[in-house]
């Protein structure tokens, strides 16, 4: 298997902008994650999906922020307008299900920066 | 709510040394899982190890393992014979059981020397 795939990798946008990252989680799990890694905050978990729908979005910042996943290959977060205070790195997991000792397996990745 | 504390920020050892990365956790959950990610400079967020809390013996992969202390709240890791590709942050983690809430400490900064 490919792995969690992210894209894009690197994103430089100025203020006000729509920012998309996108995420393919790996084929055949059942839960989706988006994270945010900053140097200050370290690694927050935004939201996660089980089975396409919305479990839990406490850690979305503010309603700038929205993810998706129309279907099981396939998320979206989307922040609109985007602020220079979004800058981290902006990481997409998936795992099999809950209830056991199931890993999360973490993308690569998408450093985004606001100007 | 659950916290995980990583006190040492960073941390160097000689190539083939042992090195002991510290980690402590607040809970008051009894079923619970604990982790230990690698992060190299790629920023790829790598899985090392994870532990069960229900499982009295420590976890061991390869020249990873850790010293599970239950009742201490304690969950540190130990790398044998470093390498050089073993430069990296080390981040800690949480999660309770049946939850997906998995939470992360601040990381440790591991550098291999020569």
């Amino acid at each position: 298997d490919a792995g969690v795939i992210q894209s894009p990798r690197h994103e430089v946008t100025e203020m006000g902008q729509e920012v998309t990252l996108r995420c393919k989680p790996i084929s055949g799990h059942d839960y989706l994650f988006w994270y945010r890694q900053t140097m200050m905050r370290g690694l927050e978990l935004l939201i996660y999906f089980n089975n396409n729908v919305p479990i839990d979005d406490s850690g979305m910042p503010e309603d700038r922020f929205s993810a998706k996943m129309p279907n099981a290959s396939f998320s979206t977060l989307k922040i609109q307008p985007s602020e220079p205070r979004d800058s981290a790195v902006y990481f997409c997991a998936s795992s099999l299900a809950t209830g056991a000792v199931e890993t999360q397996y973490f993308g690569p990745g998408t450093r985004l920066l606001v100007l | 709510a659950q916290t995980v504390t990583q006190s040492q920020p960073e941390m160097s050892v000689q190539e083939a040394e042992t090195v002991t990365l510290s980690c402590t956790y607040d809970t008051s959950e009894s079923n619970y899982y604990l982790f230990w990610y690698k992060q190299p400079p790629s920023r790829q967020m790598i899985l090392v190890i994870r532990q069960e809390a229900y499982k009295q013996q420590n976890a061991t992969e390869n020249r990873f393992s850790v010293n599970f202390q239950k009742a201490a709240k304690s969950f540190s890791l130990k790398i044998s014979d470093s390498q050089l590709g073993d430069t990296a942050m080390y981040f800690c983690a949480f999660m309770k059981y049946n939850n997906n809430d998995m939470r992360f400490g601040a990381g440790t900064r591991l550098t291999v020397k020569p």
